[in-house]
């Protein structure tokens, strides 16, 4: 059970826009920023979205972050096959001194 | 751009201590910029944080995992390690190094390709 829920899954047509959700809780999303990865299949997390909204250089800004309260969400637009993958949410929890994650979102394009 | 490599057997016995270094090229291991980190996914599951370590010594571990985690730093080999004691089947996974850099609150920038650790007796 992790302390950030996500979806499990996501799906979506080329071109479409999708988001995923990240539902956290005071001790965390509340109180911190997030910060989404991308792991394609047999590959390392790669950092996506940092500080709730700034995307780090080299991401499209197809990509997107938002935060309101104790939930995010990652926006994808104008999704692509090469964007079938797993996201995975992050963020300092100041309860459990520690970062902790989302279970991941499997994104499948249809 | 930071580059991180991560090293180590990838079969350990149970009750055994698992041993793991990460190599960091392009950038200074004692630099202030950086904390260093690891993060272990066991197979088709998600992402665990395990332990971070500022070059200068403070460290955070998961609570889950607190009283099995050492983690430390030798700047003379640019290399940090961990070593997860008394591990079990439920310490099998890829275990991924990671470099946190800051912008409100720390973040993992850059990662290793990860490191498939099998307890298997």
């Amino acid at each position: 059970q992790s302390v950030l829920t996500q979806p499990p899954s996501a799906s979506g047509t080329p071109g479409q826009r999708v988001t995923i959700s990240c539902s956290g809780s005071s001790s965390n999303i509340g109180s911190n920023t997030v910060d989404w990865y991308q792991q394609l299949p047999g590959t390392a997390p790669k950092l996506l979205i940092y500080s709730n909204n700034q995307r780090p250089s080299g991401v499209p800004d197809r990509f997107s972050g938002s935060k309101s309260g104790t939930s995010a969400s990652l926006a994808i637009s104008g999704l692509q096959s090469e964007d079938e993958a797993d996201y995975y949410c992050e963020a300092w929890d100041d309860s459990l001194n520690g970062w902790v994650f989302g279970g991941g979102t499997k994104l499948t394009v249809l | 751009q930071l580059q991180l490599q991560e090293s180590g057997p990838g079969l350990v016995k149970p009750s055994e201590t698992l041993s793991l270094t990460c190599t960091v090229s392009g950038g200074s291991i004692s630099s202030s910029s950086y904390y260093w980190a690891w993060v272990r996914q066991p197979p088709g599951k998600g992402l665990e944080w395990i332990g971070s370590m500022y070059y200068s010594g403070g460290t955070y571990h998961n609570p889950s995992l607190k009283s099995r985690v050492t983690i430390f730093v030798d700047t003379s080999k640019k290399q940090f390690s961990l070593k997860l004691s008394s591990v079990t089947a439920a310490d099998t996974a890829v275990y991924y190094c990671a470099s946190l850099e800051y912008s409100n609150r720390w973040y993992f920038r850059y990662w290793g390709q990860g490191t498939l650790v099998t307890v298997f007796s």
